[in-house]
């Protein structure tokens, strides 16, 4: 299966500032998602990074807010925009190759906004 | 459209068997389940294709009853290192949506 490397691991921010992560998978993979988790909770799904063309985003989650990269089949970035307190959170990129194969996950960016 | 997930939690001794269910009020054409430890990301347990199929992963299995929007995840002889939250997946128009989980915690 795919391995991904996540980037940063986590990070302290100001809000009203924004951060991009990183996602970087070691084969070309179908799909890749971004999904946030708060610490206990499940996984909501943010996006679908679209390789060439804008992410589909979930009801809740807008573009000017978390804009999303895919610029080849195995490197994405998720950027969250304007952060407030309320956007601290885990962020974690998903890829998989779809049909029979599972997801595989990045190992999460923590973010905390202060 | 969220699968639901049942227990939340269960605690077990070492050599317990636990049960997790998975049901969506949508028909299901797969079902996918992953177990999240502490401070790391979800791994890929397995994915259920096919109504009745059953498969295997370690000492877990699970089964995937189509018609029921069902799936079950079946821990037999628990280990310590088989402590974790457990999700299962349905995909939904394309998008793989997680259920709120079930935390499993396996004492010695």
């Amino acid at each position: 299966s795919a391995v991904i490397s996540q980037k940063p691991s986590r990070d302290i921010c100001q809000r009203g500032t924004s951060l991009t992560i990183q996602c970087q998978v070691d084969s070309q993979v179908t799909m890749m998602f971004w999904y946030r988790q708060q610490p206990g909770q499940s996984l909501t799904l943010i996006a679908t990074a679209n390789q060439g063309s804008e992410a589909t985003y979930e009801s809740g989650f807008v573009i000017d807010k978390f804009p999303i990269s895919r610029p080849n089949l195995t490197f994405s970035t998720l950027t969250v925009s304007n952060m407030s307190p309320e956007d601290s959170s885990i962020y974690l990129c998903s890829a998989t190759s779809g049909g029979s194969y599972g997801y595989t996950f990045g190992s999460g960016t923590r973010l905390t906004v202060v | 459209q969220q699968p639901v997930q049942s227990p939340q939690a269960v605690i077990l001794r070492e050599g317990e068997d636990a049960v997790i269910n998975c049901s969506s009020s949508k028909a299901l054409y797969s079902v996918h389940w992953y177990r999240q430890k502490h401070g790391e990301a979800p791994v890929f347990l397995m994915i259920l294709l096919k109504g009745g199929e059953q498969k295997g992963h370690e000492k877990i299995s699970a089964s995937f009853n189509e018609k029921k929007q069902q799936s079950s995840l079946y821990l037999t002889a628990s280990q310590l290192s088989y402590s974790g939250t457990y999700f299962c997946g349905t995909p939904v128009e394309g998008n793989l949506i997680f259920g709120k989980g079930t935390k499993l915690s396996v004492k010695p």
